[in-house]
């Protein structure tokens, strides 16, 4: 079974402009949650999708976005980005259950200059 | 205080030592809990995922709750260069509906 892919792999942006992030899940998985990575903070919560409806979210400002296909692809996306948003982006699936363990793609390692 | 506490090391052993990374947390109502592995440039893998106290065991890898104490032990046998990599735990509980995760413990298992 294929894992979960996450493209693409590395993007370099400029403070000010917005970015797209995607994300296709483990096959038959229907719950896709994204993470940022940072070596000070560790991984925060950023949202959590279920058949296309956003079914949690983590404390992170209105610029960061998400949507769920219904193929459960998801995308993230950034607007206004600010230098403090370089981070390793991941994405995560899981079959469904709240509880359900995460299995996570290799990320977007997304820098800002 | 945060939700989940993990030494962040570095944590540097020879070869076939056993390995002890250890997190504690704050909240009594997690329930399920996870040890994920976590090699560079690469996302986390789920190493262990247990519910409720004591002990199960994966071939070289032993988790460890002990919820009375809110404290989670991830045990390493024969440790292999391999192994070498960020362990991180992590926590559900139904308090908000998502997983924590503590910050990574960075390991070297040296040949």
């Amino acid at each position: 079974k294929a894992g979960v892919t996450q493209t693409p792999r590395y993007l370099i942006k400029t403070r000010g402009q917005q970015v797209t992030l995607s994300c296709s899940p483990i096959s038959g998985h229907r719950s896709v949650s994204w993470y940022q990575q940072t070596p000070g903070q560790g991984l925060q919560f950023l949202f959590e999708y279920f058949s296309e409806t956003q079914r949690n979210k983590g404390n992170f400002p209105g610029r960061f976005s998400g949507r769920q296909f219904s193929n459960s692809r998801s995308e993230m996306n950034v607007s206004t980005l600010e230098l403090g948003d370089s981070a390793l982006y991941l994405c995560a699936s899981s079959s469904g259950g709240s509880n359900s363990p995460l299995h996570f793609g290799n990320g977007t390692r997304l820098t800002v200059t | 205080q945060k939700e989940v506490e993990q030494d962040p090391g570095p944590l540097s052993v020879p070869e076939g030592a056993i390995v002890s990374l250890n997190c504690t947390y704050s909240n009594s109502a997690f329930q399920y809990f996870m040890w994920y592995r976590q090699y560079s440039r690469k996302g986390p893998e789920l190493l262990m995922y247990t519910y409720s106290s004591g002990n199960k065991e994966d071939g070289r890898f032993t988790a460890q709750v002990d919820k009375s104490s809110k404290y989670i032990s991830l045990f390493i046998r024969d440790s292999q260069p391999s192994d070498s990599a960020t362990y991180l735990c992590a926590m559900w509980g139904n308090t908000g509906n998502q997983f924590y995760f503590g910050t990574g413990t960075s390991l070297t298992v040296i040949p």
